[in-house]
């Protein structure tokens, strides 16, 4: 099975800050890695999807990019609305895996 | 619209079957992967399985043999079924389309309890 290594598990940053969480692959996995994020009591919601393509409605300060087997899901200039829980998964072969999740707060 | 609901029991006894039904509308589950996920008490979430576009099916090795995903195509909807319940098994159940997971339904809270 593909192991997602998600990190940090927490991370505390400031508004208008620059956020970065990252998900390692065990192999390769392509372009097939999406991120979440969870709020508190909600369904988790698509961020990006094909490693680097925004979903629809997102705001552009998010972004995804890969480098190998690793891949980072980038917040331009952190917001209140982007507190949550952040969520890689990889949908390259069965049984997909979820990272372990990142808990994003404010500093 | 894209929509997803999950509708399940609530509490079930230890040892008994799971049943959630996830009825979509808005596009067609011949079209689709359809996913199963989950997330127990203070964890991440949990991939469990999926049926295909063309009816096949994959599952996490996690739950072994007691995870059945299924559909009925004209009712729009797509099902799980597990059995041997564990107080473990407590947790929020959702349905999600797409090999990328690109919407999710609202999730049903299942209690595992006697």
């Amino acid at each position: 099975d593909i192991q997602m290594t998600q990190s940090p598990a927490s991370l505390s940053a400031s508004l208008e800050e620059i956020v970065t969480i990252t998900c390692q692959a065990s192999q390769d996995i392509g372009n097939w890695l999406s991120w979440y994020q969870q709020k508190p009591g909600k369904s988790p919601q698509l961020l990006i999807y094909g490693a680097t393509s925004l979903a629809d409605g997102v705001p552009s300060r998010f972004s995804g990019s890969r480098s190998g087997t690793q891949y980072s899901l980038k917040i331009s200039r952190l917001q209140v609305e982007d507190i949550g829980i952040y969520y890689c998964l990889q949908a390259y072969s069965a049984p997909y895996t979820f990272g372990a999740g990142t808990k994003l707060e404010l500093k | 619209q894209v929509q997803l609901k999950e509708t399940g029991p609530g509490l079930v006894q230890p040892t008994q079957t799971l049943s959630i039904t996830c009825t979509v509308s808005g596009f067609s589950l011949t079209s689709y992967y359809m996913q199963w996920v989950r997330q127990t008490p203070g964890k991440g979430l949990e991939w469990m399985g999926f049926i295909r576009s063309g009816g096949s099916t994959e599952y996490n090795s996690e739950f072994k043999s007691r995870l059945s995903i299924s559909r009925d195509t004209s009712k729009n909807q797509v099902f799980l079924k597990m059995n041997s319940l564990k107080t473990e098994d407590t947790g929020v159940y959702y349905c999600a389309r797409g090999r990328s997971a690109h919407y999710w339904g609202q999730g049903v809270m299942v209690t595992v309890s006697s």
